[in-house]
């Protein structure tokens, strides 16, 4: 089974607009971690937002927003007044058994590319 | 600043021949790790390490190698073993933490066959 799901390949936008790209995932552990990453075409992976499984309130971070529903296993990422420069790839990506010393990784979904029309 | 390079950005294999993949960080992190990138996909874990001399194979291992001499570099070897060795390459680090550390990435190497 997949742990990181993103349903939706590719999402349009007009400008000044909110979106929500969709993330779900699958775990049996209790202590787990969340992220959202924004992929230009460039090809850099940049850090947008972080949910941990013990948050009880949801993450935000500028125009940027998690809608967490731990029951639902969802984790879906929220663009406010969206810009053109936010047209890019953006992965949902889990880390799992959260552990004192670091190390574990990250499980990314298959990502959605999403384009922000004038 | 600190950060992690990876060198070189573009980098061409021909049939039977390995190459190395570089990859040095100067954020004084534990953890490394080696990712691929195919065409409108996502990253898939190559290999990691989590302290020096030690590393672990990641989902997809097979026909690559790497090592950890030094805890600032975690060079990938793409082996002749590896039959489609054609995506893109991205390093990234992590410091320990309880979980929550977010992975720093390096600006990817484009590998191709000749």
């Amino acid at each position: 089974a997949q742990k990181i799901t993103q349903t939706q390949p590719g999402m349009f936008v007009q400008e000044k607009e909110a979106v929500t790209l969709d993330c779900t995932y699958d775990t049996s552990d209790q202590s787990y971690g969340l992220f959202w990453y924004k992929q230009p075409s460039s090809g850099e992976m940049i850090f947008l937002i972080y949910q941990g499984s013990y948050d009880e309130q949801n993450a935000t971070e500028g125009r940027y927003s998690l809608n967490f529903q731990k029951a639902r296993k969802s984790a879906n990422l929220v663009i406010s007044a969206s810009q053109l420069g936010d047209s890019a790839m953006y992965f949902c990506a889990m880390r799992e058994g959260l552990i004192t010393g670091g190390g574990n990784k990250l499980t990314f979904g298959t990502g959605t590319q999403l384009k922000v029309e004038l | 600043d600190g950060g992690i390079t990876q060198s070189p950005k573009y980098l061409f294999r021909k049939e039977g021949q390995n190459v190395t993949l570089s990859c040095e960080q100067n954020l004084n992190h534990d953890a490394m790790y080696w990712y691929r990138q195919d065409p409108g996909q996502g990253l898939r874990l190559i290999y990691y390490s989590q302290i020096v001399n030690d590393f672990q194979k990641g989902d997809i291992a097979e026909g690559y190698s790497v090592s950890r001499e030094k805890k600032e570099s975690f060079p990938l070897t793409v082996t002749s073993a590896q039959k489609n060795p054609t995506a893109f390459y991205l390093c990234a680090s992590t410091p320990r933490g309880t979980g929550g550390q977010v992975e720093h990435f390096g600006d990817g190497t484009r590998l191709s066959i000749l």
